[in-house]
């Protein structure tokens, strides 16, 4: 299994153009996770999904969009690029009540 | 509100020592916890996880054990080593739900 994939690993934007985080996960895990990590902080949950078409806000929602129309697939939007969104972007999944697995996160930087 | 939190931020240990990183919890619904640790540039990776059941559990030189009472958890590191400095999270799950991460704690060791 390769686990959690994302895609791109780094990005560089302009203000106000717009992007797609990938993320997909081969495990079959019903749940998935989108955080960012600003420098030197902790984890903040974005949105998250507990199965296919079905996805719910977290803790900083604004400024992006989720869809989750497959159990492996994921993705990430974000449509008018701020220099606030300026973070580390990591995608995880796991199966019911169990340990969250963890991709390798996107770079992405706003200018 | 309900948190995970951490009592020190940052740990220096000596290299050959042992590292005890604290985790203080507020939920005592929480059922499942689990230790996470993130090297730089890397998604965080887990470590070791105990559920409420258990007061202890061990694994390959870490050791994590949970204290229901006080709602703390500990994680213990045996024979710290270079390798082993990293940022180390805690996460607590209650159910279903997102987990809950700390801030974190950076561990550095010297040698």
């Amino acid at each position: 299994n390769a686990g959690v994939t994302q895609t791109p690993k780094f990005r560089i934007l302009k203000i106000g153009q717009s992007m797609t985080l990938q993320c997909t996960q081969d495990m079959n895990h019903n749940y998935m996770y989108w955080y960012r990590q600003d420098p030197g902080m902790g984890l903040k949950l974005i949105y998250y999904s507990v199965g296919a078409g079905i996805t719910d806000k977290g803790e900083v929602p604004n400024g992006y969009n989720v869809s989750r129309s497959t159990t492996e697939d994921f993705p990430l939007r974000l449509e008018l690029a701020a220099p606030s969104q300026t973070s580390v972007y990591f995608c995880a999944s796991r199966p019911r009540a169990d340990t969250q697995y963890f991709g390798p996160g996107t770079r992405l930087t706003v200018l | 509100g309900e948190s995970v939190g951490l009592h020190l931020p940052t740990l220096s240990v000596q290299e050959g020592d042992n590292s005890i990183i604290n985790c203080a919890y507020s939920n005592s619904a929480s059922d499942y916890f689990i230790w996470y640790k993130q090297e730089s540039g890397k998604g965080p990776q887990f470590i070791i996880d105990i559920r409420s059941n258990m007061d202890k559990r061990q694994g390959q030189r870490v050791t994590v054990l949970l204290n229901k009472t006080v709602k703390h958890l500990s994680l213990q590191i045996a024979a710290t080593q270079p390798g082993d400095s990293a940022v180390y999270f805690c996460a607590e799950n209650r159910g279903n739900t997102p987990l809950v991460f700390g801030k974190g704690t950076r561990l550095s060791v010297i040698a």
